[in-house]
């Protein structure tokens, strides 16, 4: 079946440091891709998403970069600060039919910033 | 606007019990999921409404029942609860959006309601 799936499980930095999340795809139908933030005790709260034919987009202190040809998606936070300790999730959505209104979700990657 | 709020927080259920975990949403969205984190996992979904009255399975449907009645509401039945169904349960609802998922209609999630069976 199609799987959103992360390299690294945990990632620890220091603080000022920046942090790259990386998320595997196997989907290659996807056409859009969302990166959430999930602080304990809290549902997923929205970063940055990037289409399929973008290959690169900027938000305050992060960056999403997709590269196709791998299927393979990351997260750049710079400057990474305590607040942005959290368990990081990539999601993925399908093109047609009833996977155009779904997401498939990443099993999350924890961040955890030293100060 | 509240966002999305589910009821309740926690709960403790005993096997073969049911119960309801509720979800609304006052911001008018016609989409609406629901779905389970496991620990150290990712979400799963379980069921999911593009519009009042209209009800779809997700990826781990069975064990659970929703309905759609109106726009604002989405509650999630399970009928006899196993201890497979502890895990923290999100709902989540969006804007309907003609063209296509953009970052001004993403998904916009709840809380939680971390259930225990036992």
């Amino acid at each position: 079946g199609e799987s959103v799936g992360l390299h690294l499980p945990t990632l620890s930095v220091q603080e000022g440091d920046n942090s790259i999340i990386n998320c595997a795809y196997s989907n290659s139908a996807s056409d859009y891709f969302i990166w959430y933030k999930q602080e304990s005790g809290k549902g997923p709260q929205f970063i940055i998403d990037i289409r399929s034919n973008m290959d690169k987009r900027q938000g305050q202190r992060v960056t999403v970069l997709l590269n196709k040809t791998v299927k393979h998606l990351s997260l750049q936070i710079a400057a990474t600060q305590p607040g942005d300790s959290a368990v990081y999730f990539c999601a993925e959505k399908g093109d047609s039919g009833g996977s155009n209104y779904k997401l498939t979700f990443g099993k999350g990657t924890l961040l955890t910033v030293n100060p | 606007n509240a966002g999305v709020t589910q009821t309740p927080k926690f709960r403790i259920l005993k096997i073969g019990q049911s119960m309801t975990l509720q979800c609304t949403q006052d911001m008018n969205h016609n989409y609406m999921y629901w779905y389970r984190q496991d620990p150290g996992m990712g979400l799963k979904l379980i069921y999911y409404s593009v519009g009042a009255g209209i009800t779809d399975k997700g990826e781990v449907p069975n064990g659970y029942n929703v309905s759609r009645s109106t726009t604002e509401d989405f509650p999630l039945r399970l009928e006899l609860a196993a201890p497979s169904q502890t895990s923290v349960y999100f709902c989540a609802s969006r804007p309907r959006d003609l063209t296509a998922w953009a970052s001004n209609s993403p998904l916009h999630f709840g809380n939680g309601t971390r259930l225990t069976v036992t």
